[in-house]
């Protein structure tokens, strides 16, 4: 089955400095990947639909300045959150379409930020 | 614009004891829905999903029905386990609209006692 991963897996930072997130297709490529955040005890919140080789479309309320979005190559999404602070912690998930999928998406095992 | 609702948590049961979680929906168009579980710790994995109405979608022992009319996707198990506690997320995504975003409920926590 199609695969998606993340790393790091869990990550501490000081607050103000940035951190950068990975996602990646294994096994299929991705022309379309997502990224959400999902705070304790509630559902996922949709921040960016990253299209390769294009800007990422941001939804509204997210800070496209603070969350950078980078999807260089059908396998690779990179979320960096820039100066961040102890609001940022949460848990990031990405999510990657398969290039010749219709209507499902594949979920990594997400990232916990936590900044100090 | 598109919603799920889903019954809040979290849910207790007894192993064995039957499961249902309700979720409706609303869209403008014809959504595929989806039924998503997390595991402690762990991100999200399509549980099972319907494409059209009146499909049934089934794995590990769950099923829920694509019901139209009443605009319902709700999930059932015959006989819990205590490995089925986790968050449970019903979703629904309109692929026809040109974009594939999907709108996640808020999640069902279920708790399974031995």
């Amino acid at each position: 089955g199609a695969v998606v991963s993340q790393h790091p897996s869990r990550v501490i930072c000081k607050s103000g400095t940035s951190v950068k997130i990975e996602c990646r297709s294994l096994d299929f490529q991705a022309t379309t990947m997502f990224w959400y955040r999902q705070f304790p005890k509630q559902s996922l919140m949709l921040m960016a639909t990253s299209n390769e080789g294009s800007k990422a479309t941001y939804e509204q309320g997210v800070e496209k300045d603070k969350f950078l979005i980078n999807h260089a190559s059908l396998t690779l999404s990179t979320l960096t959150v820039t100066s961040a602070h102890p609001e940022d912690s949460s848990f990031y998930i990405c999510s990657a379409r398969d290039q010749g999928g219709v209507v499902e998406q594949y979920f990594g095992p997400g990232t916990r930020l936590t900044v100090t | 614009g598109d919603s799920v609702t889903q019954m809040e948590g979290p849910v207790t049961l007894s192993e064995e004891a039957f499961l249902t979680i309700n979720c409706t929906y609303t869209a403008t168009g014809y959504p595929s829905l989806f039924w998503y579980v997390q595991y402690p710790g762990e991100g999200l994995q399509l549980l099972l999903k319907a494409t059209k109405a009146d499909d049934k979608g089934s794995n590990k022992g769950f099923e829920a029905t694509y019901r139209k009319e009443t605009t319902s996707f709700h999930l059932e198990k015959g006989s819990v386990q205590v490995s089925d506690s986790a968050v449970y997320f019903c979703a629904l995504s309109e692929m026809g609209r040109g974009d594939d975003k999907i709108i996640f409920g808020k999640g069902t926590r279920l708790h399974i006692l031995p």
